[in-house]
């Protein structure tokens, strides 16, 4: 069945280093792609997503592909702040109402 | 504009309380969603509902009793609830008109519960 991996975290991070959160997914068809924030004590925040193979999201600096070929949407970052230690989830669409998350990964950057 | 709204914030019963949490969003969205959020771990969907009606259950418990008045309004009723159903419930919504394609889902903060 489809499934989303996401690497074990937690991730810790100076300020200013460069963040990469690897995501991994199966599924049939052409699924669409996101990448969801949860600061602390907060809901879900949309962070970027993706439709289609070779399709880049971004928002706020963070970037993500949509590659078939590796199955993969990582999740990457130029230049991290402490404003952005949060859990990240990578989730795919599966029909037109269902996702399925991965397990999150929890990033804290130190300044 | 994307928000969602969520009340209470926070919401401490007992087992033999009724009680009822509420949603709302101003974006036009058809499609409204329930989801249960244990610490550490990613939301699980319990109840979509499409045009005002239940389009999927994920055989939840028939102590959660989720009610769509109007397209702009989420609730989702409470009764005899477990410690075990302590956690953070989000609610979402999406556009619900996208014709079989995939929707981009946008939550609010959640109501987190307690249940003595």
């Amino acid at each position: 069945g489809d499934s989303v991996t996401q690497m074990e975290g937690p991730v810790t991070l100076s300020e200013e280093a460069f963040l990469t959160i690897n995501c991994t997914y199966t599924a049939t068809g052409y699924p669409s792609l996101f990448w969801y924030v949860q600061y602390p004590g907060e809901g879900l925040q949309l962070l970027l997503k993706a439709t289609k193979a070779d399709d880049k999201g971004s928002n706020k600096g963070f970037e993500a592909t949509y590659r078939k070929e590796t199955t993969s949407f990582h999740l990457e970052k130029g230049s991290v702040q402490v404003s952005d230690s949060a859990v990240y989830f990578c989730a795919l669409g599966k029909g037109t109402y269902k996702y399925i998350f991965g397990t999150g990964t929890r990033l804290k950057v130190l300044a | 504009d994307t928000e969602v709204t969520q009340t209470p914030k926070h919401l401490v019963m007992g087992m033999t309380n009724k009680k009822s949490l509420k949603c709302e969003q101003h974006m036009g969205h058809r499609a409204m969603y329930w989801y249960k959020q244990k610490a550490k771990k990613p939301p699980e969907l319990m109840f979509v509902y499409s045009y005002e009606k239940l389009s999927i259950n994920e055989s939840v418990p028939s102590r959660f009793s989720p009610e769509c008045p109007n397209s702009s309004l989420l609730n989702l009723h409470l009764h005899a609830l477990q410690p075990e159903d302590s956690a953070l419930y989000l609610c979402a919504s999406s556009q619900g008109t996208s014709g079989g394609n995939q929707e981009t889902q946008y939550f609010g903060p959640g109501t987190r519960l307690l249940v003595l």
